[in-house]
């Protein structure tokens, strides 16, 4: 089985500082890992996936997260937080399932707060 | 945005009424994923469907059915609803499935409360 745990519920930042949010994860084979961001009473949009061409990644609207086995750890950061990143952010990992499709397991969420 | 709908956006029921809710794409994508997302769990995945007429439970199955008879619709249908279904519910597609690490495109969901 697999899983991720983000581990921290909320976060709060000043507009212009760095951005970390935190994710572990499990599983018994190499992880298919993404980050998804939810603004409030909205879908749910893809940030960024590591499919282990490149264990740092790039994605949408500056964000980057590194991919390092050893710590079993997908961090997501951002340089300089805006106003517009104040979301939930959810660590997924993926699994192939019957018939082709895949699974995804969702961790809890962390919920970002981007300060003046 | 992926061309995905989901129909209601809102819908408010009794304990015991059956409920259907339909997921509509545009994309032509093969796999089909309904979720629900509750606090503190993040989003669960009830059923999917690999193609018209195959569908697979998913971690939280129990007291939901689904349907796909054609490859735009997606039904998700709760026989008697309980009052621990209110929840809302997030319809996903993707296109190549033989991958884990193919991206899911989610629709705008359907909250549902049941009292």
């Amino acid at each position: 089985a697999q899983s991720v745990t983000q581990l921290d519920s909320h976060v709060s930042v000043s507009e212009g500082t760095p951005v970390l949010l935190r994710c572990n994860y499990s599983s018994s084979y190499s992880p298919s890992l993404f980050w998804y961001v939810q603004h409030p009473n909205k879908g749910l949009q893809l940030l960024l996936k590591y499919t282990s061409a490149a264990t740092l990644v790039k994605g949408i609207n500056g964000f980057e997260a590194e991919f390092k086995k050893s710590e079993t750890s997908f961090h997501l950061t951002k340089p300089s937080a805006h106003m517009s990143d104040a979301a939930e952010y959810f660590c997924v990992v993926s699994a192939s399932v019957t018939g082709g499709g895949n699974k995804l397991t969702f961790g809890t969420g962390t919920q970002l707060k981007v300060e003046l | 945005d992926a061309g995905i709908t989901q129909s209601p956006r809102h819908k408010v029921t009794e304990t015991g009424t059956p409920v259907t809710l339909r997921c509509h794409q545009t994309e032509n994508h093969r796999y089909m994923y309904w979720y629900r997302q509750d606090p503190g769990h993040g989003l669960r995945l009830i059923h999917y469907s690999y193609g018209v007429k195959d569908t697979d439970k998913g971690e939280v199955s129990d007291g939901y059915s689904v349907s796909r008879s054609k490859t735009e619709d997606f039904l998700l249908t709760l026989e008697s609803a309980t009052s621990s279904q209110t929840s809302v519910y997030f319809c996903a597609i993707s296109e190549r499935g033989q991958v884990a690490w193919n991206e899911q495109f989610f629709g705008p969901g359907t909250r549902l409360t049941v009292l």
